[in-house]
C-alpha cells in the first residue's frame, strides 16, 4: 500500500547535525513533489521544506533556511532532510508527506508516522 | 507571508451536533486551502483539499467552504470518532502556513 516511513531521529546536542530519511512505497515516487511538516511537543505543525519531483527546486521555512537540506533519491525512492547546527527550538517529530502533483501546490495526502527529534545538552 | 488564524482554539460539543470551524487568512488567495484532521499520537489526515473537495474515505458528515480570506469546516453530526485537532494550511506557496489548530472534543 502506498507508505511513507521516516527513520533517523533521537537525541542529539545543541550544535550538531541530523540525518532524517523518509522511505517511499506504493506509488511512483518520482512523479510527487515531498514536503517535511515538524511538530513541537504539545505544539501545532509546522511546515519546513519542500522539494519538487525531480529535485529541480527546493524551499525552507525561514528558521532552518541556511541549516537544513532537504534532498531526494528518486532511484531509491528516498527522501531526506540534512539538519545542521541543530538548536532546542527543532525538538519536534518529523512527518514527511506527499502531495499529489509534480509540483508543491496542493494539500498533502500521505503521511508518514513521525520521526522524534531531541536536541538537548 | 500568509498568516492563518483559527476560531475557536478549542470547543465541546454533543454527539450529533453541528460543528464550525472557521480559518481566516492575512490575505486573501485562490482556492489552495486544506483541512487536516489529527488525533493524539497521530500523524495528521487530510480530511479536504481545495476549500471543498472531501479526499475519498472521509465521511460525508464534513465539509469545506469558503473563498478570499475566510474558510469553514463543518462537522454536521459530530460523532465521538470526531475527537481531535483540526488544523487548516494554505498551500498556495511558501511557507505552507498551518493554522494554530482547533481542538474537538464530546461534552
Amino acid at each position: 500500500q502506498v507508505q511513507l516511513v521516516e527513520s533517523g531521529g533521537g537525541v542529539v546536542q545543541p550544535g550538531r547535525s541530523l540525518r532524517l530519511s523518509c522511505a517511499a512505497s506504493g506509488f511512483t515516487f518520482s512523479n510527487y513533489a515531498m514536503h517535511w511538516v515538524r511538530q513541537a511537543p504539545g505544539k501545532g505543525l509546522e511546515w519546513v521544506a519542500v522539494i519538487w519531483y525531480d529535485g529541480s527546486n527546493e524551499d525552507y521555512e525561514d528558521s532552518v533556511r541556511g541549516r537544513f537540506t532537504i534532498s531526494r533519491d528518486n532511484s531509491k525512492n528516498t527522501l531526506s532532510l540534512q539538519m545542521n547546527n541543530l538548536r532546542g527550538e527543532d525538538t519536534a517529530v518529523y512527518y514527511c508527506a506527499r502531495v499529489p502533483s509534480l509540483i508543491p501546490e496542493a494539500g498533502f495526502d500521505i503521511w508518514g508516522q513521525g520521526t522524534m527529534v531531541v536536541v538537548s545538552s | 507571508d500568509i498568516q492563518m488564524t483559527q476560531s475557536p482554539s478549542s470547543l465541546s460539543a454533543s454527539i450529533g451536533d453541528r460543528v464550525t470551524i472557521t480559518c481566516r487568512a492575512s490575505q486573501g488567495f485562490s482556492n489552495y486551502l486544506a483541512w487536516y484532521q489529527q488525533k493524539p499520537g497521530r500523524a495528521p489526515r487530510l480530511l479536504i483539499n481545495a476549500v471543498f473537495t472531501l479526499q475519498s474515505g472521509v465521511p460525508s458528515r464534513f465539509s469545506g467552504s469558503g473563498s478570499g480570506r475566510d474558510f469553514t469546516l463543518t462537522i454536521s453530526s459530530l460523532q465521538p470518532e470526531d475527537v481531535a485537532t483540526y488544523y487548516c494550511q494554505a498551500y498556495n506557496s511558501a511557507p505552507f502556513t498551518f493554522g494554530p489548530g482547533t481542538k474537538v472534543n464530546i461534552k
